[in-house]
């Protein structure tokens, strides 16, 4: 079964300061990636994603994230973070065929102090 | 465009009741996907509906049901609520089965059960 990891529910960094989420997964065959972000009181709204092809992968809003098959990784990073960037982080992960219905880690709340 | 859009946004039930949840896809989505977030515990699948049937379940009791509509609207409804019920419901929409078509989230509707 497939399985996603979000080892950190907290992160704090300043405004300016770069940004790394991580996020590792657990699946037999080559995943499909995303990220998502949601605001607070928000739905959640798709950031990037990763099917196939080129590891690094760029989003909205300056993030990339790049996949990382030998550690089972798929990292959330921006350069510098700015203070609208406050919110929670999902990572998911899903199969490509069958039930089309991707996993959910417990995801990181990035609070940003100025 | 109008997003998906979710009703009611806050419901508050006591214990033993019923709960109905609604939600409307953006135009022209046949699938429709529920999820619940409760608080630490990342989102949940739910229910997957698409043009009309129930295409997969997640892990929950037989008391949390749905359906979708011929309009592709959706409702999700929880009998005999218990007080660990208390979550947010996201509903979320895409074109059709498969991980490459995107999901549109709603705002979700924040149940509290008392």
């Amino acid at each position: 079964a497939q399985s996603v990891t979000q080892p950190d529910i907290h992160i704090t960094v300043s405004e300016g300061a770069s940004l790394e989420l991580r996020c590792n997964y657990s699946y037999g065959a080559t995943p499909y990636l995303f990220w998502y972000v949601q605001s607070p009181g928000q739905g959640l709204q798709l950031l990037l994603k990763y099917f196939s092809g080129d590891t690094l992968v760029q989003g909205i809003k300056g993030f990339e994230a790049e996949f990382k098959r030998s550690q089972s990784s798929f990292n959330l990073r921006k350069p510098s973070v700015h203070w609208s960037d406050a919110a929670e982080y999902f990572c998911a992960v899903g199969a490509g065929g069958g039930s089309y219905i991707p996993t959910f880690g417990r995801g990181t709340s990035l609070i940003v102090h100025p | 465009e109008a997003g998906v859009t979710q009703s009611p946004t806050h419901l508050i039930k006591t214990r033993g009741q019923q709960a109905t949840l609604r939600c409307s896809p953006i135009s022209g989505h046949t699938s429709v996907y529920w999820y619940q977030q409760a608080l630490g515990l990342g989102l949940q699948f739910l229910l997957w509906y698409d043009e009309g049937e129930e295409r997969n379940r997640g892990n929950f009791p037989p008391r949390f049901s749905g359906r979708q509509f011929p309009n592709y609207s959706s409702e999700l409804n929880v009998n005999a609520l218990e007080l660990e019920d208390s979550a947010l419901y996201l509903c979320a929409s895409s074109t059709g089965p498969g991980l490459t078509n995107e999901a549109f989230f709603g705002q979700g509707t924040r149940l509290t059960v008392v």
